[in-house]
């Protein structure tokens, strides 16, 4: 299996600029996870999905950030505008349905907002 | 509500020394418990869970952990740590009694450092 897949690996952007995160989450997995790593905040859940339907978006910092799942393979993470704030390490993870089911990460996304 | 306690920012250690690093947890049901990984400029690696049955689990890497109900613990353990084994460390509970049935709750990240 080639785990979880996240486009692209960097990304350097302009502060205003739209930025579009992408993930593929391992076959058959029903959930999906977003997540944000910084410094000070540690590990943040921002939104995550069950069978492409979002369930929890209230780790979504504002109405800038976006997140759809068109199907059972993809996901995006939007920012629009972008902010310096912004920068971060964004992860994907996917998990099967069942309470002790494992979420597996993908490599992430490390943005820099200028 | 559920949440995770990892009290130590950093942890230490010579290699080949025993290495422990410690986390505490708070859920209202019964708990699933999870160790991740994450080595530098990677995503977290799962490294082993505890969901029923034996305290001690088993996992990646040599690793183990001990889940203690009484003293709301689960903490990582090896016997004999590797240069290879520095990197960060999350701890994660996930309350089986909870609504928000899809979501894990981690700790801040505990920073293992082996030295030669």
């Amino acid at each position: 299996d080639a785990g979880v897949i996240q486009s692209p690996r960097h990304e350097v952007t302009e502060m205003g600029q739209e930025v579009t995160l992408r993930c593929k989450p391992i076959s058959g997995h029903d959930y999906l996870f977003w997540y944000r790593q910084t410094m000070m905040r540690g590990l943040e859940l921002l939104i995550y999905f069950n069978n492409n339907v979002p369930i929890d978006d209230s780790g979504m910092p504002e109405d800038r950030f976006s997140a759809k799942m068109p199907n059972a393979s993809f996901s995006t993470l939007k920012i629009q505008p972008s902010e310096p704030r912004d920068s971060a390490v964004y992860f994907c993870a996917s998990s099967s349905q069942g309470f002790q089911e494992t979420q597996y990460f993908g490599p992430g996304t490390r943005l820099l907002v200028l | 509500a559920q949440s995770v306690a990892q009290p130590e920012d950093q942890v230490n250690v010579a290699e080949g020394n025993p290495l422990t690093v410690k986390c505490t947890y708070s859920v209202s049901g019964n708990p699933y418990l999870f160790w991740y990984v994450q080595y530098p400029n990677r995503g977290l690696q799962f490294l082993l869970k505890y969901i029923t049955g034996d305290n001690l689990v088993k996992g990646s890497y040599g690793f183990e952990a001990e889940f203690n109900k009484s003293q709301t613990s689960f903490h990582l353990k090896k016997p004999s740590a590797l240069v290879s084994d520095s990197a960060l460390y999350f701890c994660a509970v996930r309350d089986r009694s909870t609504d928000s049935w899809g979501k894990l709750q981690f700790g801040a990240g505990t920073q293992v450092v082996v030295t030669p």
